[in-house]
């Protein structure tokens, strides 16, 4: 079964990047790698989903190496209300082709 | 558009009770989604139904039942609840694959004393 690593929390301030790294292995080869976002009491909200290299959207960047066995959610210049949980999303490259969340990372940023 | 519905948001049994978690898509999506959030753990995913009229299991389906009642519905069903499945309970959509981008409910809220 797949499995994935993520940090379990990261401080950052208010205007600097930060950096995200989900580790994930056996994953579908053919399949997307996708990142979440939740803030409490709420449901999660997609972020940005890519299957190789670099993917930007107005929120996010992520970076995918070659081996696809890691995965960096980039958030450009953050700010408070980013503070939330970011989740990574893999298929499992066994024939079930379950889904598997990463354990999340808190983001907490400061001002 | 409500999006991804739930019902209740909040609920407590006892040690045996049944229930019946609702959900429901206004999206016209295919693929729906039952996943459960315990801290430390991340979602996991229960069951899910890639259509209307097909239910599949997940990573955690023990102790669980669901039904597909048509396409804008699919339900969670505890037969007889256990402590263990304290936990807050998210439904998805999709509008086809789940590798797509899913959309989530605002959970539920489950506390089995």
């Amino acid at each position: 079964l797949a499995k994935t690593t993520q940090p379990i929390s990261m401080d950052s301030y208010e205007g600097q990047e930060v950096n995200i790294t989900c580790s994930h292995n056996n994953i579908a080869t053919n399949d997307y790698i996708t990142w979440y976002q939740q803030f409490p009491s709420q449901g999660p909200r997609f972020i940005i989903q890519g299957y190789k290299t670099k993917v930007t959207n107005e929120v996010a960047s992520l970076f995918i190496p070659a081996d696809r066995k890691s995965s960096t959610l980039s958030l450009p210049r953050v700010s408070l209300s980013d503070t939330a949980v970011y989740y990574c999303l893999v298929v499992d490259s066994s024939n079930t082709g379950k889904l598997i969340f990463g354990q999340g990372t808190t983001l907490q940023v400061k001002p | 558009n409500a999006g991804v519905t739930q019902t209740p948001k909040f609920q407590v049994l006892k040690t045996g009770q049944s229930m019946t978690l609702q959900c429901a898509q206004d999206m016209n999506h295919n693929s729906m989604y039952w996943y459960r959030q315990d801290p430390g753990m991340g979602l996991r995913l229960i069951y899910y139904s890639a259509s209307e009229g097909t239910t599949d299991k997940g990573e955690v389906p023990n102790g669980y039942n669901v039904s597909r009642l048509n396409k804008r519905e699919f339900s969670l069903r505890l037969e007889s609840a256990a402590p263990s499945q304290t936990s807050v309970y998210f439904c998805a959509s999709s509008e086809e694959a789940p590798q797509e981008t899913q959309y989530f409910g605002p959970g539920t809220r489950l506390l089995v004393l």
